[in-house]
C-alpha cells in the first residue's frame, strides 16, 4: 500500500516524557502536513513541509514541539516534556501540488495520551 | 484558529433521507474542500471545488459554493448507514500553503 502511514498508532506517556511520532507520506509527494486535533474539534495546523524545508509553523507548536524532515521524505514530530494538554490525535498529511493546497492524504493518526 | 464554522454541530437522520450540512468562512478562498472522518480514523477527501465554480457533484454528493456569502453547503443524498462520521469543511487562502478546517459536523444515519 502507498498511502501515508504514522506510528505509533498509540502512545500513552507521563508528564514530562519525551515522545515522537513518524509519517512516513506517499512516495511522490513534496509536501508534507502536521496538525493536531482534540476530541470533537477540527484538525488544527501545526506545521508543514516543502521537501525538506519547513515553510510555515503555528503559533500553537511550542518550542517543546519540534518536526523534522530531513530527506524530504519521512517526517518526525517531537514533544519534549510532554503536558496534559498535549493529549490529541496528532494527524499526518501529505499531497502533491503547487501554488494553493491541494487535495491532502491523510493517516491514520497518532492518539497521544498523557497521564 | 479555525476559519470554517459548520453547522449543525450534530444531525441524526434516518437512513434514505438527505443529509445537508452547511460550512461558513471568514476571509477569501481559492478553493474549499469536503473531507470525512470515521471515528477514530484519519480524514478522507471527499470533493474540492473552486472558487470560481457554484456548484459540483460526486456521486450521492453535491457540494455549493456561494462566496458572496462566504459559505458552502454538502448534501448526501439518499443516506445509508456507512455515510455516519464526522465531515469536515477546509478552506486554503490566497498566498497560504495549508488548509484550515472547520470544527465538524457529526453525521449520524439511524437504519
Amino acid at each position: 500500500d502507498t498511502g501515508v502511514s504514522q506510528d505509533p498508532r498509540h502512545k500513552i506517556t507521563k508528564r514530562g516524557q519525551n515522545v515522537t511520532f513518524r509519517c512516513d507520506p506517499i512516495s511522490e509527494h513534496n509536501r508534507l502536513y502536521w496538525y493536531r486535533q482534540t476530541l470533537g474539534q477540527g484538525p488544527e495546523f501545526l506545521t508543514y513541509f516543502q521537501n525538506e524545508a519547513q515553510l510555515e509553523k503555528s503559533r500553537l507548536l511550542s518550542d517543546r514541539f519540534s518536526a523534522e524532515r530531513p530527506k524530504g521524505s519521512f517526517s518526525t514530530l517531537e514533544i519534549q516534556r510532554t503536558e496534559q494538554g498535549d493529549s490529541a490525535m496528532y494527524l499526518c498529511a501529505s499531497s502533491l501540488r503547487g501554488g494553493s493546497a491541494g487535495e491532502l492524504f491523510f493517516g491514520e493518526g497518532s492518539r497521544l495520551t498523557v497521564l | 484558529s479555525q476559519q470554517g464554522e459548520e453547522d449543525p454541530q450534530a444531525l441524526s437522520i434516518q437512513e434514505g433521507e438527505n443529509a445537508t450540512m452547511n460550512c461558513s468562512y471568514k476571509t477569501s478562498i481559492n478553493n474549499l474542500q469536503w473531507y470525512r472522518q470515521n471515528s477514530g480514523r484519519g480524514l478522507v477527501h471527499l470533493i474540492l471545488i473552486r472558487s470560481n465554480e457554484r456548484e459540483k457533484h460526486s456521486g450521492r454528493l453535491r457540494v455549493t459554493l456561494d462566496t458572496s456569502k462566504k459559505s458552502s453547503s454538502l448534501l448526501i443524498t439518499a443516506s445509508r448507514a456507512a455515510d455516519t462520521a464526522s465531515y469536515f469543511c477546509a478552506t486554503d487562502t490566497p498566498g497560504a500553503q495549508k488548509l484550515v478546517f472547520g470544527q465538524g459536523t457529526r453525521l449520524t444515519i439511524n437504519p
